[in-house]
């Protein structure tokens, strides 16, 4: 079945530190991939996604390419800031036709910047 | 426009009662979908509809659970007969199914502790 291992946490930064979460998944053929954050007291929004081989996902500074080679979805941004303190989550989505498809998530990474 | 909305935000239960909780999805949305999130996890997949039809219910975790969305908006998901390991937070997500994306769009969901 679908599975995504992700890294785990908690990460504390300082600001302007240079991030990296690690994401690796396990699928059949070649799935949708994404990260959602969770900032306290929210919910689950996208943050960005690819779904194609190579694609990069990119949005607020972060980044994601989808490597098929090495079945990753790594998240990275240059400098974070205090107001990136969230969880992480990296997802994953079935290649299938028509309709949309469920999501299978990783266990999260909880991220925290410190000032 | 508005987003995803789940009521209540937060339900307590004593252990062999039921509870009904409810998503309204964004207006227009095809499909909807139920996930289950327990304390430090990631969500995880419980049934899925597109309108009113139930196509995968197979995240179930028991004949307990019972999840409806009788007109194609609303959706109750249902739990009887409650147990402790039922306390989790319910999240409930909504995508357009318009061809070529799959994005969810999720709900702040429900936090069920059940005593």
């Amino acid at each position: 079945g679908n599975s995504v291992t992700q890294m785990e946490g908690p990460v504390t930064l300082s600001e302007e530190a240079f991030l990296t979460i690690n994401c690796t998944y396990t699928a059949t053929g070649y799935p949708s991939l994404f990260w959602y954050v969770q900032y306290p007291g929210e919910g689950l929004q996208l943050l960005l996604k690819a779904t194609k081989a190579d694609d990069k996902g990119s949005n607020k500074g972060f980044e994601a390419t989808y490597r098929k080679e090495t079945t990753s979805f790594h998240l990275e941004k240059g400098s974070v800031q205090v107001s990136d303190s969230a969880v992480y989550f990296c997802a994953l989505s079935p290649i299938s036709s028509g309709s949309a498809r469920q999501l299978t998530f990783g266990s999260g990474t909880q991220l925290t910047v410190l000032p | 426009g508005a987003g995803v909305s789940q009521s209540p935000r937060y339900k307590v239960a004593k252990r062999g009662q039921d509870v009904a909780l409810r998503c309204d999805p964004i207006s227009g949305h095809v499909s909807l979908f139920w996930y289950q999130q327990a304390l430090g996890q990631g969500p995880e997949f419980l049934t899925y509809f597109q309108n009113e039809a139930q196509l995968d219910k197979s995240g179930l975790p028991s004949d307990r659970f019972f999840a409806e969305r009788p007109e194609g908006s609303v959706s109750t998901l249902k739990i009887q007969r409650t147990q402790q390991e039922d306390s989790a937070v319910y999240l409930c997500a909504s995508s357009s199914d318009r061809v070529g994306t799959d994005t969810q769009y999720f709900g702040p969901g429900t936090r069920l502790t059940v005593l």
